[in-house]
């Protein structure tokens, strides 16, 4: 069984900071790394997506990906109450379009 | 602009009875999924369609059934609904532009009494 593996959470940090939310998968033949957040009773809502090693910045966001060792991260710079919310790491598997996500990582950002 | 579409929004129903929940998107994406969530599990893949000819179980298709009426629409059928069905209920497509994204609907939360 393929699985995503994230720390459930609460990850709560002061307005300003960096939150940093990790990630593991199982599954080494791995290729897309999808971070979603999911605000409460809302839908999943694609913040980033990572294909090679190393970073990828857009914006406040920046997603990191290290195939070695299996794991992907999403660092959020200068931490808002608005980020508040539950992130999804989710990885394709498989060759079809097929995604296998994690349970999620609850942020709180406290002002 | 939604690309994804689901009805109904929400839906409250008794143990027995049959119920279909709706999905519809504007992109002509040709990949559409459905997705059951339940607290602290994440998202669980129930079916999904590559096209109209294309139906695949994912890890949770006991108890479900689909239909993929069109490229745009793809529907989810609880046969005779459970109260351990009750759980939100989302609809994802994709295919067009970056095939690898996922684009999910609003969401159906769904109560079985």
């Amino acid at each position: 069984q393929k699985e995503v593996e994230q720390n459930s959470g609460p990850l709560s940090v002061p307005e300003g900071a960096i939150a940093s939310l990790n990630c593991t998968y199982s599954d080494r033949g791995s290729q897309s790394f999808f971070w979603y957040r999911q605000y409460s009773g809302k839908s999943p809502e694609l913040i980033m997506s990572i294909y090679s090693n190393g970073d990828k910045e857009d914006g406040r966001f920046t997603a990191q990906l290290n195939k070695a060792s299996q794991y992907v991260s999403l660092l959020i710079r200068d931490s808002q109450p608005s980020d508040s919310a539950t992130y999804l790491c989710a990885v394709k598997a498989g060759g079809y379009n097929k995604l296998i996500f994690g349970a999620g990582t609850r942020l709180a950002v406290h002002p | 602009d939604a690309d994804v579409t689901q009805t109904p929004r929400n839906r409250i129903t008794k143990t027995g009875k049959r119920i279909m929940l709706e999905c519809s998107q504007t992109k002509g994406h040709d990949r559409m999924y459905w997705y059951r969530q339940d607290p602290g599990l994440g998202l669980r893949l129930i079916y999904y369609s590559f096209d109209v000819k294309d139906i695949n179980k994912g890890e949770i298709s006991d108890g479900y059934s689909v239909s993929r009426q069109a490229q745009a629409k793809f529907s989810l059928s609880l046969e005779s609904a459970i109260p351990n069905q009750t759980a939100l209920y989302f609809c994802a497509a994709a295919g067009t532009g970056n095939t690898d994204t996922q684009y999910f609907g609003p969401g159906t939360r769904l109560t079985v009494l």
